[in-house]
């Protein structure tokens, strides 16, 4: 069955530097968008950003080209997420997710890490 | 981009009753005949979990007492008979064009 899992909390100074992963199995790693999802405590969903592992292709919603950094290993089966010049509005949960068949409805979640961003 | 705007906020709903929330783009989510929204659920300290998709499909292992509906730019998720396991929030989302926007969530109370 399809998993994500992903890496634990992290607590970070303002102005630095975080990387989240996502591990995947279960299914083709290359063959589906892997998603990106910010959830701040107690707010909505918004969407970061989608890597294609098959080819490193990658889209980010304006807001945050230039925080985050999509990669991802194939070898691993791994996706990644560096978020730069970290502020406290970046303290959230992220959320790693695959779509469904048809590549368009988030169908899998990964249980989410939680970033904390304190001096 | 696309805005998702959800209607209510919040609402409470008598156990076994109907609650019906609302979603509308500000412009079309429709392409080639399909609609691309979607709509989740989402309990505290959970990730979202995929309810709707293309507007009106249920998604597998989904109770059918959920039910989507719409086109083009107006979209409604119903749930009826409401239980008490529903109380939730919920959320619409498109897929036609990214940025791959959410509405901002819909805070379900069951009475």
């Amino acid at each position: 069955q399809v998993q994500l899992q992903q890496s634990g909390a992290e607590l970070a100074r303002p102005g630095a530097s975080v990387k989240l992963s996502c591990k995947a199995s279960g299914y083709t790693f290359t063959s589906y968008w892997m998603q990106w999802v910010k959830q701040r405590p107690g707010q909505g969903l918004e969407w970061i950003g989608a890597i294609y592992p098959g080819d490193g292709d990658t889209r980010y919603t304006q807001k945050f080209k230039g925080k985050a950094t999509l990669t991802a290993d194939k070898s691993s089966s791994t996706a990644y997420m560096q978020l730069s010049s970290l502020a406290s509005e970046d303290s959230a949960v992220y959320y790693c997710a695959r779509p469904d068949s048809s590549g368009y409805a988030f169908a899998y979640w990964g249980q989410g890490t939680l970033v904390t961003v304190s001096a | 981009d696309i805005v998702l705007t959800q209607s209510p906020a919040s609402l409470a709903v008598s156990l076994g009753q109907r609650a019906t929330i609302s979603c509308k783009a500000s412009q079309s989510v429709d392409y080639d005949g399909d609609s691309y929204m979607n709509w989740y659920q989402q309990k505290p300290g959970q990730p979202p979990k995929l309810l709707i998709y293309a507007a009106s499909n249920l998604e597998s292992g989904i109770p059918a007492r959920f039910s989507g509906s719409g086109s083009g730019t107006d979209f409604t998720l119903n749930i009826h008979p409401v239980e008490e396991e529903d109380a939730a929030t919920y959320y619409c989302q498109q897929s036609n064009e990214d940025p791959y926007t959410f509405g901002g969530g819909t805070k379900l109370e069951i009475k």
